[in-house]
């Protein structure tokens, strides 16, 4: 069963705006959770994480958020720039795991002029 | 400064042939981790090391092996390949210890016909 789903397949955004992507997980044992952002023929590249122990984080453009209660986390790009454009995955790892990741199925991600 | 190389980047193999996938590190990290990724799907974990000397079964295993050859090197092994082991393969290093993002290599597309 998928622990982690992200349930947004696309998201079209304009540029300057806002782009908020969304993840929920099943598992109460997650206690790290990550976003990665995938360029085609390329590897995903880390981009911002947050512990269970937070509920914001932020890294210049990109902040994430999380709500324990409602197991959901997402991830906010201000300003959304056309470099922005990716498939961004959500993905998370469990207490004493050795740092194994679960992750979603990602959201394609188009910033438009 | 490479980080993750994974060889070779590309790969066209015919059913029941074998074939070994490297993957070496210059981060100096501990734990390495063989992921694949499907159309449409989060990356999957195959298999991991924790550290030196372990390696341990992720979520998908069957049908490969590996081979932690030193601190900077982890291989996957297809004994004999089969068209459902056509996907994307990744490779991925993380330091070690609470909170640590992995980092990726940039992929070996597998084709099995």
């Amino acid at each position: 069963d998928q622990q982690v789903k992200q349930n947004s397949p696309s998201l079209s955004v304009q540029e300057g705006r806002i782009s908020i992507l969304n993840c929920d997980y099943t598992n109460s044992m997650f206690d790290y959770f990550l976003w990665y952002k995938k360029y085609p023929a390329e590897g995903p590249t880390f981009l911002i994480s947050i512990s269970s122990i937070k509920d914001k984080n932020e890294d210049g453009r990109f902040t994430v958020f999380l709500n324990k209660s409602a197991k959901h986390l997402s991830l906010h790009i201000v300003p959304s720039q056309p470099g922005d454009s990716a498939v961004y995955f959500c993905a998370a790892s469990a207490i004493d795991s050795w740092g194994k990741l679960q992750f979603g199925a990602g959201t394609q991600v188009v910033v438009t002029p | 400064n490479a980080g993750v190389t994974q060889t070779p980047k590309f790969q066209v193999l015919k059913t029941g042939q074998s074939m070994t996938l490297q993957c070496a590190q210059d981060m100096n990290h501990n734990s390495m981790y063989w992921y694949r990724q499907d159309p449409g799907m989060g990356l999957r974990l195959i298999y991991y090391s924790a550290s030196e000397g372990t390696t341990d079964k992720g979520e998908v295993p069957n049908g490969y092996n590996v081979s932690r050859l030193n601190k900077r090197e982890f291989s996957l092994r297809l004994e004999s390949a089969a068209p459902s082991q056509t996907s994307v393969y990744f490779c991925a290093t993380r330091l070690g210890g609470s909170n640590q993002p992995q980092h990726f290599g940039d992929g070996t597309r597998l084709s099995i016909l």
